[in-house]
């Protein structure tokens, strides 16, 4: 079945260390993204990537950092310089734009915890 | 101002009653629309897109208004099962990032 694979669904990390979250599609998709979500609250974007090799920042990037190496993966680390990391994960691809009213899909998140 | 804008709601409403929920967006170039449903503590999963002329999907009506800069969702013969976040998402044209507002809320009761 073609989707979006999160893992781990659960993560727990001790103050200070970094940590990395796994993302990978298998549906051919150009875009990719990742948003943050806090209870209680909407989703704020982290970086999104449009093509291999290339991302962008969003509008929360700080203590972040990406790759995008191969099409169907985009990991995301979670650094120590990010103070308060504790929160929901989402990862989302999309088609390329121009096509139409394309969708973003969503991997089933990870929940990191800062214990 | 907050590019996409939702009420929080909750919206707590009767087995079978309409309602309907509004979202404003402030870039005037977005070019596309959606509403996404939450369940608690799970992913994002799209309900609809939002085409110009307006849409409906069996008991879920879109409305897109232009002008105004606002789009909608009506919710027909509501059932326990519709309880969930309403994510109302914009994108803008020659960008691919996806702007979420904040959801509304809606509780059904029986």
């Amino acid at each position: 079945d073609g989707g979006i694979t999160q893992s781990p669904k659960y993560l727990f990390r001790k103050e200070g260390q970094n940590v990395t979250l796994s993302c990978e599609q298998n549906l051919n998709h150009d875009a990719m993204y990742w948003y943050r979500q806090d209870p209680g609250q909407g989703l704020r974007l982290i970086y999104y990537s449009q093509i291999v090799n290339d991302f962008q920042k969003g509008d929360i990037a700080e203590g972040y950092s990406v790759s995008r190496e191969k099409k169907e993966s985009f990991p995301l680390t979670v650094t120590s310089a990010q103070k308060n990391p504790t929160a929901f994960y989402l990862c989302a691809s999309s088609i390329r734009q121009g096509l139409g009213n394309t969708e973003a899909f969503f991997g089933q998140g990870t929940r990191l915890t800062v214990v | 101002r907050k590019e996409v804008e939702q009420d929080p709601g909750p919206f707590n409403v009767p087995e079978g009653a309409t309602v309907a929920f509004n979202c404003t967006y402030s870039n005037s170039a977005s070019q596309s629309f959606f509403w996404y449903r939450q369940d608690c503590r799970k992913e994002p999963k799209l309900l609809m897109s939002v085409y110009s002329s307006g849409n409906e999907d069996g008991r879920f009506t879109a409305q897109l208004n232009r002008a105004s800069q606002y789009i909608s969702l009506l919710i027909r013969d509501s059932k326990l099962s519709d309880s969930a976040t309403y994510l109302c998402v914009v994108r803008a044209s020659g960008t691919y990032k996806y702007i979420f507002g904040t959801g509304t809320r809606l509780k059904v009761l029986a």
